[in-house]
């Protein structure tokens, strides 16, 4: 089972930034969070990773509370194009082993409207 | 160039038939993932394989045999297909740096049993 929280759908206007949240309670001290997204139709892809500090990559912002229960995707100006679902998963290091698979729970749908 | 590619993208068949989805990776990556989503949109992690090595083999009836000739490809053939068998089917793969690691998405085969 996945072992985080996201909210079933969330609106953005176009141009603004979406706030995303994901809670993880029983998060361990080695686990990374990760987000991907998936657009209509097409693979999974891969957005930004986390162990405890805040990430930034040309994408998205990851922002991870000190007691790492809970983080925030920021997508700073939502496009059309990221409407997708996306998927917060909490996952041990992958060192080739069977850690290596990502559980995907049922996401977030985001919607972002003009 | 595309990463990592599937064929076919579509597979429409009859109940009891065998077939093959074949998936090649042109990043140099070690480990190679097959996922099934359903028509619920979960997204489950059914194969995993490193270095042309089973990891992970989830729970997934013997019908389906993935095969790895080499690292850069990971086929998956299925027998006797049946009805619940209709889903779209992912290829992944992945190269774990100090545990942590980014897995790169094929674009899908839908797969229907008639």
């Amino acid at each position: 089972d996945a072992k985080t929280t996201q909210p079933t759908s969330m609106d953005c206007a176009e141009g603004r930034a979406a706030n995303l949240p994901c809670n993880h309670s029983t998060i361990s001290g080695n686990e990374y969070v990760y987000w991907y997204r998936q657009i209509h139709s097409q693979g999974p892809q891969y957005i930004i990773h986390g162990l405890k500090n805040n990430e930034t990559n040309e994408m998205a912002s990851l922002i991870i509370t000190e007691d790492r229960k809970s983080s925030t995707l920021i997508l700073p100006h939502a496009t059309l194009r990221d409407t997708a679902v996306y998927y917060c998963i909490v996952r041990s290091p992958n060192y080739g082993g069977s850690q290596g698979n990502l559980i995907f729970g049922k996401g977030t749908k985001l919607s972002v409207k003009p | 160039d595309t990463a990592v590619s599937q064929t076919p993208k579509y597979l429409v068949t009859q109940m009891g038939n065998d077939k093959s989805i074949k998936c090649e990776q042109n990043l140099g990556h070690d480990t190679m993932y097959w996922y099934k989503q359903d028509s619920k949109k979960f997204l489950k992690i059914m194969f995993s394989y490193n270095n042309k090595e089973l990891i992970i083999n989830e729970t997934v009836p013997n019908r389906f045999s993935p095969k790895s000739p080499d690292k850069a490809h990971l086929n998956l053939h299925i027998n006797s297909l049946e009805l619940g068998d209709s889903a779209v089917y992912f290829c992944a793969s992945s190269q774990a740096t100090s545990g942590v690691d980014t897995q790169y998405f094929g674009p899908g085969t839908r797969l229907t049993v008639l």
